[in-house]
C-alpha cells in the first residue's frame, strides 16, 4: 500500500529565504506525482507536476525533484515572499487516484 | 476556460439525513474523482470516474456513500443516513488522461457538517 510522508509538518521562516520541503513515498512505481498548495479554507492549486520518466520541473521560483528509485521529492521554493504562506500537498498518482501526503505548512514572516 | 465547479460550498445537515454534492467537471475532461479531507489531514481519495463508469471505487468507506456520473459529465456524489464522522470537506477533481502527466484539476470543495 502507498504511503506519502512529508516533512517537515510546518515550517516557518523569514521571508527571502530559500527553502525546501520533501516528500517520501513508499512504493515507486507512480505514473507521477504532483505538488498542490492549499490556502485556509480553499481547494488546491496544482503547482507542478512531475511525469516518472521526468526527473525535475520547474516554474518560476519553483522547482521540483523526483527520484523515483530512492522514493522521494523535494519542492525548492527560492526567494520566500509572504504571499507563498499556505499548505504545501504533495501526492502520488497511480492507476489515476492521487495518494496524499498531509502537507507542510509554511509560514514565510515579513 | 472555467475550472472546477461544486456546489453546494457549504451544507449543514442532521444527522441520519441524505446529501447530494455536486461537481461539474471542467469541459472536456474525461476523467472526475472525488476525495475527502478531514481537518488537519490531506485529502483522500473516494471513487475515479472514467466516462461514464466508476474506474475505482475502493475509496468509498462504506455501502451509505455512492457517486454516479450518468452522462459523462457532471458527478454527483450521495451520501446515505449520514454520521457525524461524515463531517469533512469534499473535493472533486478533473483531468484529460490523453493529456501530459494526467494532471488533476481541484474545485474549490462542498464543507459538510453533519450536526
Amino acid at each position: 500500500k502507498q504511503e506519502v510522508t512529508q516533512i517537515p509538518a510546518a515550517l516557518s521562516v523569514p521571508e527571502g529565504e530559500n527553502l525546501v520541503l520533501n516528500c517520501s513515498f513508499t512504493d515507486s512505481a507512480i505514473y507521477n506525482l504532483q505538488w498542490f498548495r492549499q490556502d485556509p479554507g480553499k481547494g488546491l492549486t496544482s503547482l507542478l507536476l512531475i511525469q516518472s520518466s521526468q526527473r525535475e520541473q520547474t516554474s518560476g521560483r519553483l522547482n521540483a525533484s523526483l527520484d523515483k528509485s530512492s522514493g522521494r521529492s523535494t519542492l525548492y521554493i527560492a526567494a520566500s515572499q509572504p504571499g507563498d504562506s499556505a499548505t504545501y500537498l504533495c501526492a502520488v498518482g497511480n492507476t489515476g487516484k492521487l495518494i496524499f501526503g498531509q502537507g507542510t505548512t509554511l509560514q514565510v514572516k515579513p | 476556460g472555467a475550472g472546477v465547479s461544486q456546489t453546494p460550498s457549504n451544507k449543514v445537515t442532521e444527522k441520519g439525513k441524505y446529501v447530494e454534492l455536486r461537481c461539474d467537471p471542467i469541459s472536456g475532461h474525461t476523467a472526475l474523482y472525488w476525495y475527502r479531507q478531514s481537518l488537519g489531514q490531506g485529502p483522500e481519495f473516494l471513487i475515479y470516474f472514467q466516462g461514464t463508469g466508476a474506474a475505482d471505487d475502493s475509496g468509498l468507506p462504506n455501502d451509505r456513500f455512492f457517486a454516479v456520473r450518468p452522462e459523462g459529465s457532471v458527478s454527483t456524489l450521495k451520501i446515505q443516513r449520514t454520521e457525524r464522522g461524515d463531517s469533512a470537506v469534499y473535493l472533486c477533481a478533473s483531468s484529460d488522461p490523453r493529456g501530459a502527466g494526467n494532471e488533476q484539476y481541484f474545485g474549490p470543495g462542498t464543507r459538510l457538517t453533519v450536526t
